[in-house]
């Protein structure tokens, strides 16, 4: 069973342009790690944030993350072409070390 | 450092056949996971092995599904007999273990296609 809901479900935009991604999920959790999947490959993993932190930021990318609302988002700025892919959040839930993977964001990035 | 490797990367059965998936992880993680993807979704446990025990079989189709880890190193995923629906994405991947949450590290995966 899928934890997690991303919005929007594909995103299309140019590059150079910022791109946001939302998560939202059920239940409790340790943290909540945002995964890219590039076309054909394997995931990569990309950010994790801890539930007593509320903002994290990584290179271009910037998550933050409200467990009042059961909510996450990603923030990728100034987007290349080759951040194109597809983005999961998955949330290990307290008491066990289980990732639970939502349902993507698909991005695409035009040159 | 070498990634999770996995063979093969494509496999085409025909219904009712078996077929195996083998998954090498990266060196000195204790921590081992099988993922199944279906088309436009994200991975889903099958299960989870702490050094060669399976410590989060829960979601593994027990009936036609087994998997093993020999000495705590590679693992095999089977399927026997295959069905139609078993078509997917089957990802390995591995983390050190421990107490401390872990990123998860993940192979190329293998696309199965049952005719």
């Amino acid at each position: 069973s899928q934890q997690g809901e991303e919005d929007p479900q594909a995103l299309s935009i140019q590059e150079g342009e910022n791109a946001t991604m939302n998560c939202s999920y059920k239940t409790s959790i340790n943290n909540l790690q945002w995964y890219r999947q590039n076309s054909g490959r394997g995931l990569v993993h990309l950010i994790l944030i801890r539930s007593n932190e509320r903002e994290k930021h990584s290179g271009r990318l910037r998550v933050t993350l409200d467990t009042s609302k059961k909510s996450s988002s990603l923030l990728i700025t100034a987007s290349r072409a080759a951040d194109t892919a597809s983005y999961f959040c998955a949330t290990e839930g307290t008491g066990f070390q289980k990732l639970v993977f939502g349902t993507g964001t698909r991005l695409l990035v035009s040159p | 450092e070498a990634g999770v490797v996995q063979s093969p990367r494509y496999k085409i059965i025909e219904k009712k056949q078996p077929v195996a998936f083998w998954c090498n992880p990266i060196s000195g993680h204790n921590t081992l996971y099988w993922y199944l993807q279906n088309l436009g979704q994200g991975p889903e446990l099958l299960i989870r092995y702490e050094n060669e025990e399976a410590v989060d079989d829960s979601q593994l189709p027990k009936d036609r599904f087994s998997a093993e880890r020999l000495k705590g190193v590679d693992s095999t995923l089977k399927i026997q007999p295959a069905e139609l629906g078993d078509s997917a994405v089957y990802l390995c991947a591995s983390s050190p273990g421990g107490f401390e949450t872990d990123t998860q590290y993940f192979g190329p995966g293998t696309r199965l296609t049952v005719l």
